[in-house]
């Protein structure tokens, strides 16, 4: 399983783009990259998910570069509730062993 | 429609003991994966059922083990507890399995080992 290095901690403001970047330079051709959100005491949320190019959806979107060596999930206008440990996954399409790295934690000010 | 929920939210257990954890996905998903979360070692995979058969393991020993219902509903168990065995314990469900598919996460049970 592909090795996954992200930011240990970042701290933006209220109503700015926050960007976190996942480096995975050993990602395999049928892995995918998937980000979650973790807020204290809760299960993981799902974000996103995407295997090449640029995915949107309404709360995030997940920019991978044509190598996949690298994702970038984008949070438009973070607000204070956005404040979370986000982490960034890659795992085979047929393979559900998802192995979280340490997450980056986002603290978001007002 | 309803989450994952994981009973019991919370246990308080002794050393040498043994816990039985219990995970309802959501309807529909026949996918259960347990995790295990600690400040020290984060989120870590345990294993995963998929139509009552363990079909991926993690690193994990033999004390821990599980097993899904034709229903999907699934239980963790863990037998001759130790004390780094205190942690949350959190099962998701995905309606494949393959991580093509989304997981739900449950709310988590918090147990401790005294």
């Amino acid at each position: 399983l592909a090795k996954t290095t992200q930011p240990i901690s970042m701290d933006s403001y209220e109503g700015q783009e926050v960007n976190i970047t996942c480096s995975h330079n050993n990602i395999a051709t049928n892995d995918y990259i998937t980000w979650y959100q973790q807020f204290p005491s809760q299960g993981p949320r799902f974000i996103i998910q995407g295997y090449k190019t640029k995915v949107t959806n309404e709360v995030a979107s997940l920019f991978i570069p044509a190598d996949r060596k690298s994702s970038t999930l984008s949070l438009p206008r973070v607000s204070l509730s956005d404040t979370a440990v986000y982490y960034c996954l890659v795992s085979p399409y047929n393979n559900n062993d998802m192995r979280f790295g340490a997450g980056t934690r986002l603290t978001v000010k007002p | 429609k309803a989450g994952v929920t994981q009973t019991p939210r919370y246990l308080i257990k002794t050393r040498g003991q043994q816990v039985t954890l219990s995970c309802s996905p959501i309807s529909g998903h026949r996918s259960v994966s347990w995790y295990q979360q600690t400040p020290g070692q984060g989120l870590q995979f345990l294993f995963e059922y998929f139509s009552e058969t363990q079909r991926n393991k993690g690193n994990f020993p033999g004390r821990f083990s599980g097993r899904q219902f034709s229903n999907s509903r699934s239980e963790m168990n863990v037998s001759t507890l130790e004390l780094g065995d205190s942690a949350l314990y959190l099962c998701a469900s995905s309606r494949t399995g393959t991580s093509s598919g989304e997981q739900y996460f449950g709310p988590g049970t918090r147990l401790t080992v005294t």
